[in-house]
This record gives structure tokens, sequence and C-alpha cells, in this order.
């Protein structure tokens, strides 16, 4: 079936860095933008980044940009995001989610279960 | 970038009544090339992730059942439960996902009064 998992999470302290993992199965990866959305602990939905289909072109949220960098592998079928320089505030259940077919901007139909960040000394 | 406002934080509703929850957009997510609206719902449950309930505004994902619905078009959207059933109860938030940074809501919870 169609699914995201991530890996990756765990406790870190300020400064370090994390990758986490998205592995899909289920749909033809290559064909669709990725994004990352965050949701730290009793609060909203944050969207964090995005990659398209072809790696080509990539965008993040102002509260991380020059410290994530979103990657991914089309033969391996996995996102990633790489975390630098983490800070208290980056604690967060991490999701991947699908999102639209090539450049088509698309709702988010598929997500993971998440992976928890934590930042913390 | 645009920001997205949901109203109101929080709502408490008996059970087979209707809960509406509202989200303003601060520009239009009307896309004029396809008369399209960008705007998405989610229903998200304790220690789960988001699920899909609407795109385009008012297209209901499949699996949704019926008593929900969405509407709206601009810049104003509404989304209804017309008949509260226990497993409602959630956080429920709009998107705007045409834009390259795609925006949520701060998410409104519907609970049982």
């Amino acid at each position: 079936q169609v699914q995201l998992v991530e890996s990756g999470g765990g406790v870190v302290q300020p400064g370090r860095s994390l990758r986490l993992s998205c592995a899909a199965s289920g749909f033809t990866f290559s064909n669709y933008e990725m994004h990352w959305v965050r949701q730290a602990p009793g609060k909203g939905l944050e969207w964090v980044a995005v990659i398209w289909h072809d790696g080509s072109i990539k965008n993040y949220g102002d509260p991380v940009k020059g410290r994530f960098t979103d990657s991914r592998d089309n033969y391996k079928k996995t996102l990633y995001l790489q975390v630098n320089s983490l800070r208290s505030e980056d604690t967060a259940v991490y999701y991947c989610a699908r999102g639209g077919v090539a450049a088509t901007p698309d709702a988010f139909e598929i997500w993971g279960q998440g992976t928890m960040v934590t930042v913390s000394s | 970038d645009i920001v997205m406002t949901q109203s109101p934080e929080s709502l408490a509703v008996s059970l087979g009544e209707r809960a509406t929850v509202n989200c303003k957009s601060s520009q239009s997510v009307l896309n004029s090339a396809d008369n399209k609206n960008y705007l998405a719902w989610y229903q998200q449950k304790p220690g789960q992730p988001p699920k899909l309930l609407f795109y385009w505004a008012s297209t209901r994902q499949y699996g949704v059942p019926a008593r929900f619905s969405g509407s709206g078009s601009g810049t104003d959207f509404t989304l209804t439960i017309s008949s509260l059933q226990a497993e409602d109860v959630a956080v429920y938030y709009c998107q705007v996902y045409y834009s390259s940074s795609p925006t949520f809501g701060q998410g409104t919870k519907v609970e049982i009064k």
C-alpha cells in the first residue's frame, strides 16, 4: 500500500545535527514533490520544506532557512532532511508528506507517522 | 507569504449538532488560470498524522463521510460538520497549497459539549 515511513529522530543537544529519512512505498516516488511538516508539542502544523520530484527545486520555511537541507534519492525512494544547528524551538514531530505530481501543486494526501526530534541539553 | 487565520480556536458542540470552522486567507487562493481554490482541509486526532478531508476547497477526499462539507472561494472558506459524531473530535486545519510555501492555519479544536 501507499506508505511513508520516517526515521532518524532522537534527542540531540543544541547546535548538533541530525538526518531524518522518509522511505516511500506503493507509488512512483520519482513523480512527486515531497514536503516536510513539523509539529511542536501541543502546537499546530508548520510547513518546513519542499523538494521537487527531480530534486531541482527546493524551498524552506523562514525559521529553518540556512540550517535545514532536504534531498532525495529517487532510486532508493527515500527523502531526507538534514537538520543542522538545532535549537530548542526545533523540538517537534517531523512528518514527511506527499505533494503533487511533477510541478503541479496538490494537497498532501499521504503522510508518514512522524519522527520525534527533541533538542535538549 | 499567505497567512491563514482560522476561527474559532476551539468550539464545543453537542452530539448531532452542526459544527462550523472558518478559514480566512490574507490573499486569494483562487487561481485564475484554472478557476480552482488551492485550499485543503485536514483532520488530526491525538497521536496521529493529519488526514486530508478536502482539496480544491470543496472536493471531498475518498472515504470522508458525507456529513463533512467544504465551501468558500477566494479568501473565505468554511468546513462544516452537519451532525457531529464522537469520532469527529479532532483538530482541523486549513491549508493553502499552491504557493511556494504551503501554509497552514493555526487549527481549530472541535470537542463534544
